[in-house]
């Protein structure tokens, strides 16, 4: 079984949908992250969660939040689509008490909006 | 602004030559680099890493170089195999950046048999 997985893997929505995309982990990391991969912009941080009690802004947060429901899930909202949201998203986890930033990622979810 | 960078989008070699992936960044804080690799419809995956208190660090066909004095570094594969054909991206953190990664654009290499 994937370490890291991710909910859905494929997803079309319209302008102005909610949507929620899923992650869950079972290495036992503290820590959680979302990313977006764009083309020619590589992946860019979302937001980060470092424990279930820690929610940090990445540096592309506006039109998204997060929830850590516990520490092996964190899921990533998109209260209102918009068509620039269209993006390849990643989650990610790692474990700093390994004395490493090595992040672990889940296959990723295509997000398509029209 | 663009912290870190992969100038080159893409790299295309011949099976059995080197490839070299190149990274450059802008950030002095940074001291720790790594090379993630990515398949097409699989999330990036870890393969090798490199503290800025070292200039070289080498698993099995993968060499990373590091060039602190012009923020640059590089990832050596030889010999290049076919199946290392995926998209390189480099990351790099540091305690300025509390611990996150910020990724370069990343290099697609394909490997021609």
């Amino acid at each position: 079984d994937a370490d890291v997985t991710q909910t859905p893997r494929n997803r079309i929505t319209k302008t102005g949908k909610r949507i929620m995309l899923e992650c869950s982990q079972t290495k036992g990391h503290d820590r959680m992250y979302w990313y977006r991969q764009d083309p020619g912009l590589g992946l860019r941080l979302i937001y980060y969660s470092f424990d279930v009690k820690d929610i940090n802004k990445g540096e592309i947060s506006d039109g998204y939040s997060v929830s850590r429901q516990a520490q092996a899930k964190f899921s990533l909202s998109l209260e209102s689509a918009i068509p620039n949201q269209t993006a390849l998203y990643f989650c990610a986890t790692s474990d700093p008490t390994g004395g490493l930033e090595t992040q672990y990622f889940g296959p990723g979810t295509r997000l398509l909006v029209l | 602004d663009q912290q870190v960078k992969q100038n080159s989008p893409s790299l295309s070699v011949q099976e059995g030559r080197i490839s070299i992936l190149n990274c450059d960044y802008t950030n002095s804080m940074f001291d720790y680099f790594l090379w993630y690799k990515k398949y097409p419809a699989e999330g990036p995956t870890f393969l090798i890493s490199i503290s800025s208190i070292k200039d070289k660090n080498e698993d099995g066909r993968f060499t990373v170089f590091l060039n602190k004095s012009a923020k640059h570094l590089s990832l050596h594969i030889v010999p290049s195999q076919p199946g290392d054909s995926a998209v390189y991206f480099c990351a790099a953190s540091g305690w300025s950046s509390g611990d996150k990664l910020t990724f370069g654009t990343g290099t697609r290499l394909a490997v021609r048999p």
